[in-house]
């Protein structure tokens, strides 16, 4: 059983760039959801694609975006990339939507923006 | 607005005693809760859960209480093992919005 990965590990970007973030979920997971987690917090949901379709989103701007592909791995993309997008984004699967929370996560993706 | 907190950013406990982690929210639509650790350059594992109906649950070592009217959980680790150093991050389930609200999180320490 493959389990979430997630790519690339750390990246440095400056600020206004774009970044794409990619995630491939565990065997049979169709459902996948993405947190970001600052600094000394916990992680704070972003959103989440079910069967290729958002079907849940958290208090983010529209500039922080996502796609869901048929395999069910998913993408995330941040445009005009600000100081405070430094974070770790980690994405996590799950089986037939959200069920009771039971969430698959990966290493997650380290960004950093200067 | 934090609706999951865990006031205690540290714990540090010795080895072969029991550990205690607080998590306290205040939003009463939450029906479902999840303890997930976490390891350095790890993503979060789960550990334990209890729905709302419950008041304990029980796993190995681990145990979690939910006191609905205090709005207040706590998971039990006894006895506590060096393995057991990690973050700790209480959760609840908002099915609504289809998504898991964390708590700020604990370092738990193991001291041998």
């Amino acid at each position: 059983e493959t389990g979430v990965t997630q790519s690339p590990t750390h990246l440095i970007k400056t600020r206004g760039q774009q970044v794409t973030l990619r995630c491939s979920s565990q065997s049979g997971h169709n459902t996948v959801s993405w947190y970001q987690q600052a600094l000394g917090q916990g992680p704070q949901f972003i959103f989440q694609y079910y069967r290729e379709e958002e079907n849940g989103r958290g208090n983010f701007p529209p500039r922080f975006s996502g796609l869901q592909f048929p395999n069910y791995s998913s993408e995330l993309n941040v445009n005009a990339l600000e100081l405070d997008d430094s974070a770790l984004y980690l994405c996590a699967s799950s089986l037939g939507g959200f069920t009771t929370g039971e969430l698959f996560f990966g290493e997650g993706s380290r960004l950093t923006v200067l | 607005d934090q609706q999951v907190k865990q006031n205690s950013p540290s714990l540090s406990v010795q080895e072969g005693r029991i550990s205690i982690l607080n998590c306290d929210y205040t939003n009463s639509m939450f029906d479902y809760f999840l303890w997930y650790k976490k390891y350095p350059a790890e993503g979060p594992t789960f550990l334990i859960s209890i729905s709302s109906i419950k008041d304990k649950n029980e796993d190995g070592r681990f145990t979690v209480f939910l006191n609905k009217s205090a709005k207040h959980l706590s998971l039990h680790i006894v006895p506590s093992q060096p393995g057991d150093s990690a973050v700790y991050f209480c959760a609840a389930s908002d099915e609504r919005a289809q998504k898991l609200v964390f708590g700020q999180g604990t370092r738990l320490t193991i001291n041998p």
